[in-house]
């Protein structure tokens, strides 16, 4: 199962511009995590908020959580066409005395030169 | 080795043939987890072992699935009597400790398993 929902399923943008993916999940949450994942293979992680944290930046990336409204965005500044991939949101509950991990849809970004 | 290892990269196997599949983590880390992930979808859990253990197999679709890590360290899932229906990417992940928040997870490259 998935705990998670991005919006959009898939965003264009030219280079340069911005580019902002949403998350929304089910359950409360200790941590988010945002990955990123090239030509559907292995994922690489992005940046980790915690449940406590409002907002949080990592180089060009910024990301934001709001765990009233369960949602969570990310921010890609300036954006370049190597930052063409799919995102996914992934959130950390706890399970039986472990932070289980659970993904969410993911949103597939195409930045065009 | 520098990251987590999968074997093999791309496998083809007949209907009702069984698999096995490798997850080499990185040295050191006691958290290894298996995701499956089908085109077009995110990623979804399978199977953690924390040390040679088990801690939560609630992923596995049914009995055909099976997972070990007997050393604690390399993996083995286990699929017998293949269906078309298991045809995906399998992606395993290491983390130096599962539990405590906010450990990332480095993830192998995956194995893409068809079902023919």
């Amino acid at each position: 199962s998935q705990q998670g929902e991005e919006d959009p399923q898939a965003l264009s943008i030219q280079e340069g511009e911005n580019a902002t993916m949403n998350c929304s999940y089910k359950t409360s949450i200790n941590n988010l995590q945002w990955y990123r994942q090239n030509s559907g293979r292995g994922l690489v992680h992005l940046i980790l908020i915690r449940s406590n944290e409002r907002e949080k930046h990592s180089g060009r990336l910024r990301v934001t959580l709001d765990t009233s409204k369960k949602s969570s965005s990310l921010l890609i500044t300036a954006s370049r066409a190597a930052d063409t991939a799919s995102y996914f949101c992934a959130t950390e509950t706890e399970s039986g005395g472990y932070q289980k991990v659970t993904f969410g849809t993911g949103t597939k970004l195409q930045v065009i030169p | 080795g520098a990251g987590v290892s999968q074997t093999p990269s791309n496998k083809v196997t007949e209907k009702g043939k069984y698999v096995e599949l490798r997850c080499d983590p990185i040295s050191g880390h006691t958290a290894l987890y298996w995701y499956r992930q089908s085109l077009g979808q995110g990623p979804e859990f399978l199977i953690y072992f924390q040390g040679t253990g088990a801690a939560d197999d609630s992923g596995l679709p049914n009995d055909r699935f099976f997972a070990v890590r007997p050393e604690g360290s390399v993996s083995t899932l286990k699929i017998q009597r293949t269906e078309r229906g298991d045809s995906a990417v399998y992606l395993c992940a290491s983390s130096p400790r599962g539990g405590g928040a906010g450990t990332e997870a480095f993830f192998g490259q995956g194995t893409r398993l068809t079902v023919v």
